[in-house]
């Protein structure tokens, strides 16, 4: 089973230009989560979708951030303009909950390495 | 918001020598994983534990969800071992639909040769 995957895997960009980052979850898994991990730090949830919804972007900072995930599969997250304290590994994670059903374990993608200079 | 309090933060080991890690959590909990993260940042998943015992290979981990904590057994380490360890909950009373994970900030291992 292929797990979830994430592009690119490395971006170097200046502060104030724009950045995209791509997930493909696992076949099947409803859930998708993006997050960001600051240096020495654990993972930060970003925003949540249960299908193509958002369930949570309660953290997601709006005024730069963006994230969709059309039909319900593939998601992209956007930065736009990027700050230096944006220099972060952006992680997409997948699982199979649907609302209470189904179990909650969620597996990781590679991640995406952001460095804003 | 739950808090994830993980100990030790730091932990150098001998290759062969056996360690407990520990995850404490501030409220009741639906799931509890446990992770390593590899130098390259890729988080792998060690355990699904929200209650009980598992083990796997030279791993177990055990979770008393009543007591609030969870512990992560590795035996005869190897170099290989060497990351950050990360327990993660999503918390019991989390409303609607939003199954977010908390992580912890993670016990860095070192495993020397």
């Amino acid at each position: 089973e292929a797990g979830v995957a994430q592009s690119p895997r490395y971006k170097i960009i200046e502060k104030r230009q724009s950045v995209a980052f791509w997930c493909n979850p696992i076949s099947g898994h409803a859930t998708l989560y993006w997050y960001q991990q600051i240096l020495g730090q654990g993972p930060k949830l970003l925003i949540q979708f249960q299908n193509n919804g958002v369930v949570d972007d309660s953290q997601l900072p709006k005024d730069r951030f963006s994230a969709e995930r059309l039909k319900g599969v593939d998601s992209t997250l956007k930065i736009q303009p990027a700050k230096l304290e944006d220099s972060a590994v952006y992680l997409c994670a997948s699982s199979l909950r649907t609302g209470r059903m189904g179990q909650g374990e969620q597996y990781f993608g590679p991640g995406t390495r952001l460095t804003v200079t | 918001g739950i808090q994830v309090e993980q100990s030790p933060p730091d932990l150098i080991l001998q290759e062969g020598a056996n360690s407990t890690l520990r995850c404490n959590f501030s409220d009741s909990v639906n799931n509890l994983q446990w992770f390593h993260q590899n130098p390259w940042g890729q988080l792998i998943n060690l355990f699904y534990i929200p209650s009980g015992t598992k083990q796997n290979g030279r791993l177990s981990a055990t979770t008393v969800a009543t007591e609030r904590y969870s512990l992560l057994y590795i035996s005869s380490s190897q170099t290989t071992d060497s990351g950050v360890y990360f327990c993660a909950v999503e918390p019991s009373d989390s409303g609607g639909s939003n199954y977010k994970l908390t992580f912890g900030k993670g016990t860095l291992l070192t495993v020397n040769p």
